[in-house]
């Protein structure tokens, strides 16, 4: 079945760069039917997507974080990746990888399948 | 574009049903039959309970059920149970400059 798995670096300094990669397995990440997508929770807080891209290229961003985020995939490794720049200590968070399933116009549906998530803590 | 808005908390007795709000604009909830609702136990993954407004995935409990009235979404849980005491979030499409947009959270607290 569908199986997501996030891996990175666990500890980013100030002003560096966040990498994560998001492992898709089970199904194409060329799929007509998804997004795949980031989404993060800082300690005790809620849920904030940060972004999703579609096989082809296609991307969407948070508004709010859309100047420091890049979302690429590579469909020869099935897999898709996160950068963020320029952190700070409020990046802090587990960030997690989901599909998101999309309508025939495609829009965001729903997220269904999500990968265990993995933390990141920004600091010197 | 501001997080839909939705109660800190909530609480109910096991066996009782409860009811979370979610409300939105009608530039998201409001517009388009997409909102969905996802339940999270400390330490794990969301999981998705309710999609499009107020249908349920397999393997979900049919105590779970969704509704929407204008720009207000709502998830209802009735006969209560201990393992139903978890964080809830609501998320809708937001067009096509936003795409999607969650909600703040809701902790249901089982008395």
């Amino acid at each position: 079945q569908l199986q997501l798995q996030e891996s990175g670096p666990g500890l980013v300094k100030p002003s560096e760069t966040l990498s994560l990669t998001c492992a898709v397995s089970g199904v194409s990440i060329r799929s007509s039917i998804y997004y795949w997508g980031w989404i993060r929770q800082p300690p005790g807080k809620g849920l904030e997507w940060i972004g999703s891209i579609y096989y082809s290229g296609n991307t969407y961003y948070n508004p709010s974080l859309q100047s420091r985020v890049t979302i690429s995939v590579d469909t020869s490794k099935n897999q898709f990746s996160l950068k963020l720049r320029s952190v700070t200590a409020a990046d802090t968070a587990m960030y997690y990888c989901a599909t998101l399933r999309v309508t025939t116009n495609y829009y965001y549906n729903y997220m269904d399948v999500w990968g265990k998530g993995t933390t990141v803590t920004v600091s010197s | 574009q501001s997080a839909l808005t939705q109660p800190a908390s909530v609480s109910g007795s096991p066996g009782q049903s409860i009811t979370i709000s979610c409300t939105g604009t009608s530039s998201d909830v409001g517009s388009y039959n997409l909102v969905s609702w996802y339940q999270q136990h400390p330490g794990k993954a969301p999981k998705l309970m309710i999609y499009e407004d107020s249908k349920r995935p397999s393997g979900v409990s049919n105590r779970f059920s969704g509704s929407k009235s204008g720009n207000t979404a709502s998830l209802t849980i009735s006969g209560l149970q201990a393992e139903d005491e978890s964080d809830y979030y609501c998320s809708s499409y937001a067009g096509s400059s936003t795409f999607v947009i969650f909600g703040g959270g809701t902790k249901l607290t089982v008395l």
